[in-house]
């Protein structure tokens, strides 16, 4: 399978938890994106990546959520002191990098993130 | 801020019938405006896309529209199939600032058998 993936795909944790999500974006791409989507709402962008480079970060983002993509392969968000309105599907997506960009995000079936 | 708008939240069609999705968006620097398709428990998947120097774009049963004046563009969906039933989401996006994507919040589409 040559699609993005993503890790675990649901996770429960109680309130105050830390939590993690792995994604490993389609290999030659570029740029790995990060959204959050909850019921009846469309994906909201988080923050996103080209290569290692942390290049945006959304301003609605907390203090508690962090996203590494190290070798720039892999990404990783982590949410720290979880609440319930943390409680979202996490999406990851990834692209091809600049000079053969078409802009088509190419999405993971998303880690279901339910904080009790 | 940058904004899409998208509009029905929710749409029944009889199958044969057309589909219409209307979006607004308010960045004007946004020169790229894709559709995606999400079906239960998947990730949005890209199934026509329009860039900002053409008006329309049709691929099979499906069409799109955009009017850069008035910062709006469609989704036309003709002949519909149970199979078109899904969320749809416009988007808007820019091609400097890594195609960051803003999503409308989607349409429920329903096809009648």
């Amino acid at each position: 399978d040559t699609g993005v993936s993503q890790d675990p795909r649901h996770k429960i944790t109680k309130r105050g938890q830390n939590v993690t999500f792995r994604c490993d974006p389609i290999s030659e791409h570029n740029r790995l994106y990060w959204y959050r989507q909850t019921l009846g709402q469309g994906p909201e962008f988080l923050t996103y990546f080209q290569n290692e480079a942390q290049l945006e970060k959304s301003r609605l983002l907390s203090d508690r959520f962090s996203a590494e993509r190290p070798k720039g392969s892999f990404s990783t968000l982590e949410i720290q002191r979880t609440e319930q309105g943390d409680s979202a599907m996490y999406l990851c997506a990834s692209s091809i990098g600049l000079g053969q960009n078409t802009g088509e995000l190419f999405f993971g079936e998303g880690s279901r993130l339910t904080v009790l | 801020g940058e904004n899409v708008e998208q509009h029905p939240s929710t749409l029944s069609v009889q199958e044969g019938d057309s589909a219409v999705i209307k979006c607004t968006y308010s960045d004007s620097a946004s020169n790229y405006f894709p559709w995606y398709k999400q079906e239960l428990g998947k990730g949005p998947q890209l199934i026509i896309d329009i860039r900002s120097n053409v008006g329309e774009k049709k691929d099979q049963r499906i069409a799109v529209t955009l009017n850069k004046t008035a910062k709006h563009f469609s989704l036309h969906i003709t002949e519909t199939q149970p199979e078109d039933s899904a969320v749809y989401f416009c988007a808007a996006s820019r091609n400097t600032g890594g195609f960051k994507t803003i999503f409308g919040a989607g349409t429920r589409l329903f096809v009648k058998a």
